[in-house]
């Protein structure tokens, strides 16, 4: 069965503090995996994106990294800022038959970020 | 751009009542997506279009209906709600299958 773990459910942690989520899957045949933030009450936002070949990416304070043979990933968010308190979501989308990509997406992991 | 919005924000229904969601999107987007989410657990896909007049059953779609009449508007419709229907309701888009969706700012439906 295809599925998407992240871990952990939630976190806190002290501005300016580095922290890194984690997220597995089982998903096959894998076609890439997406990090999204989701603020309170608004709709997600793309953060990286990355495909079997890749296995870092950034995107400002945010490195998502890839490792395609154990089938996991993580998120690091370097020198947090209280605007990184959100709920960030793992989703891994499966190449096979279907128009939409059957994207599998994870729980989330919701961070606080205290001053 | 306004990229992807939904209409209403918030609505609350009784059970038994009909209402109708619209999603529309200024990106040109082929892709569009309903999908809803409830706590404690991950976005899960309603119903979906690959293109102007076609829509497909996602994950969980019994209880709605789609349209897609006009490529930027992508409607969501309860017939009968339900409060298992209680939830917030995002649409989203994407120009490709594989590429990236953008989501809209949600719908948050209770329905009592």
């Amino acid at each position: 069965k295809n599925q998407v773990e992240q871990s952990p459910q939630s976190l806190i942690i002290l501005e300016g503090k580095n922290c890194t989520l984690q997220c597995n899957y089982t998903v096959s045949p894998f076609s890439n995996l997406r990090w999204y933030k989701q603020d309170t009450g608004r709709g997600p936002v793309s953060l990286t994106i990355m495909t079997f070949s890749e296995n870092t990416k950034s995107n400002g304070r945010y490195t998502a990294t890839l490792d395609a043979d154990t089938k996991q990933s993580s998120l690091h968010i370097t020198a947090s800022q209280l605007s990184d308190s959100a709920s960030y979501i793992c989703v891994v989308s499966a190449n096979y038959g279907g128009s939409q990509g059957n994207l599998i997406f994870g729980k989330g992991t919701k961070l606080s970020v205290k001053p | 751009n306004a990229g992807v919005t939904q209409t209403p924000k918030f609505r609350v229904l009784k059970t038994g009542q009909s209402m109708t969601l619209l999603c529309a999107q200024d990106m040109n987007h082929e892709y569009m997506y309903w999908y809803r989410q409830d706590p404690g657990m991950g976005l899960r896909l309603i119903h979906y279009s690959v293109g102007e007049g076609t829509t497909a059953k996602g994950e969980v779609p019994d209880g709605y209906n789609v349209s897609r009449l006009k490529k930027q508007n992508f409607l969501l419709g309860l017939e009968s709600a339900a409060p298992s229907q209680t939830s917030v309701y995002f649409c989203a888009s994407s120009p490709l299958r594989y590429n990236e969706q953008f989501f809209g700012p949600g719908t948050r439906l209770t329905v009592l």
